[in-house]
């Protein structure tokens, strides 16, 4: 079946404007993760998902930063005032409760 | 923070070798899980171990344990250049995972 996907895939932004990042999990996976991943680093935790509520927010950087996942299977990572230092791959991961999780392809955000 | 480190930081070899990657980690897991990384961008899934279990395989793959040290080795047997990626370490210790910042496996031909 069809795995993690994320769109966009690139996305360009300057200093000071909002973005939407969105990702659509296996179907069936009733939990959802997001990471970010920075130039020779391993992912970073920031949300999960399950089912609707955020469980878990501990890692989201501070108040710019926010998620939603209103109906349970796709979610939406939302970045105001982008800054330089949020460029970086976001990844989205799923998955069947405390089983292995599947990533999508990550979006690349650069923000000049 | 990042618990897992992985070690070697970057290793080569050639094709038909073995590749051997450690990961040790600081606090008590559910479980541990390798992942590869081509290009910065996806993760793929290679193999998870519980925290009862003590050595799995997965055809090219054998994954050890030791929670008593706190480690995991990931041996790649006969290596291809299909195999050249980042390899991580991901702990679970309930909900998110912890990933290490992955050892680069370089494998000539």
């Amino acid at each position: 079946g069809a795995g993690v996907s994320q769109t966009p895939s690139n996305k360009v932004t300057e200093k000071g404007k909002y973005v939407e990042l969105r990702c659509d999990p296996i179907s069936g996976h009733t939990a959802l993760y997001w990471y970010r991943q920075s130039l020779g680093q391993g992912p970073e935790f920031l949300i999960y998902f399950q089912g609707t509520g955020a469980a878990d927010d501990s890692g989201l950087p501070n108040d710019r930063f926010f998620a939603v996942r209103p109906e349970g299977s796709v979610s939406t990572l939302k970045i105001q005032r982008t800054e330089r230092g949020d460029s970086a791959v976001y990844l989205c991961a799923s998955s069947f409760g405390n089983n292995e999780q599947f990533f999508g392809p990550g979006t690349r955000l650069t923000v000049l | 923070s990042q618990q897992g480190e992985e070690d070697p930081q970057a290793l080569s070899i050639q094709e038909g070798e073995n590749a051997t990657m450690n990961c040790s980690y600081k606090t008590s897991i559910n479980n541990l899980q390798w992942y590869r990384q081509n290009s910065g961008r996806g993760l793929v899934h290679l193999i998870l171990i519980r925290s009862n279990e003590r050595e799995k395989h997965s055809g090219r793959l054998r994954v050890t344990l030791d929670t008593s040290k706190k480690s995991s080795s990931l041996l790649i047997t006969a290596s291809r250049a299909a195999d050249t990626a980042s390899y991580f370490c991901a702990t679970d210790v309930g909900t998110a995972l912890i990933f290490g910042k992955g050892t680069t496996l370089s494998v000539s031909s």
